[in-house]
């Protein structure tokens, strides 16, 4: 399978826990993203890498949320201290996005479906 | 209010009805996509516009930039079209290329 894989599929954790997602992109594609979607949302921009440097964070990424893509391959994203209002899908995207392009087309990963207890 | 509105928010259809689902926004754009959701949560695209009207299989999107609208057609449907279809606008802004998300339109097409 040569798509964007996520790992794991389904989490549940109880409040206060850390957790951390890994999202494999598509060979070679050099922006990767993150969003969130709650149930019944449309998702929501998280943040974004350039190869292995993240170059925007929403601000609702609050400081219990890390993300890195240490080698511009892999990307993991780490919640610390979970609440209940972090239960959401955590969706993953890559795209190849040649320099000076305007738009391009995200491909999606299954997603990692978080339950905070 | 939300950059991007999507209407209906659900719909139901019979198999084989034409459907309509339409995306408004509010912001100028550089492209403007379709995104299918199946129950468990993937997401597909569809298809990215910037301009006029594609076209694949059964399915048609057309975007007018002037009246910031666009539609996402499906001729002849049928369960297996039973999904959430998701409008996104993407802006560019400084290069991040993000994509801003409507809610999304739940169809049922009943066989």
């Amino acid at each position: 399978d040569t798509g964007v894989s996520q790992n794991p599929r389904h989490k549940i954790t109880k409040r206060g826990q850390n957790v951390t997602f890994r999202c494999d992109p598509i060979s070679e594609h050099n922006r990767l993203y993150w969003y969130r979607q709650t149930l019944g949302q449309g998702p929501e921009f998280l943040t974004y890498f350039q190869n292995e440097a993240q170059l925007e964070k929403s601000r609702l990424l609050s400081d219990r949320f890390s993300a890195e893509r240490p080698k511009g391959s892999f990307s993991t994203l780490e919640i610390q201290r979970t609440e209940q209002g972090d239960s959401a899908m955590y969706l993953c995207a890559s795209s190849h996005t040649p320099r000076g392009a305007i738009y391009n087309e995200q491909f999606f990963g299954p997603g990692t479906r978080l339950t905070v207890l | 209010k939300n950059e991007v509105e999507q209407s209906p928010q659900n719909l139901t259809a019979q198999e084989g009805e034409f459907i309509t689902i339409n995306c408004s926004y509010s912001v100028g754009i550089s492209a403007l996509h379709w995104l299918q959701q199946h129950p468990g949560g993937g997401i597909v695209s569809l298809f990215m516009l910037s301009s006029g009207k594609k076209k694949h299989g059964r399915l048609i999107a057309t975007i007018n930039i002037q009246e910031k609208h666009s539609s996402l057609h499906i001729t002849a449907s049928h369960p297996r079209d039973s999904a959430v279809y998701i409008c996104a606008v993407q802006r560019f802004q400084g290069g991040s290329e993000k994509l801003v998300f409507g809610k999304g339109t739940k169809l049922t097409v009943n066989p």
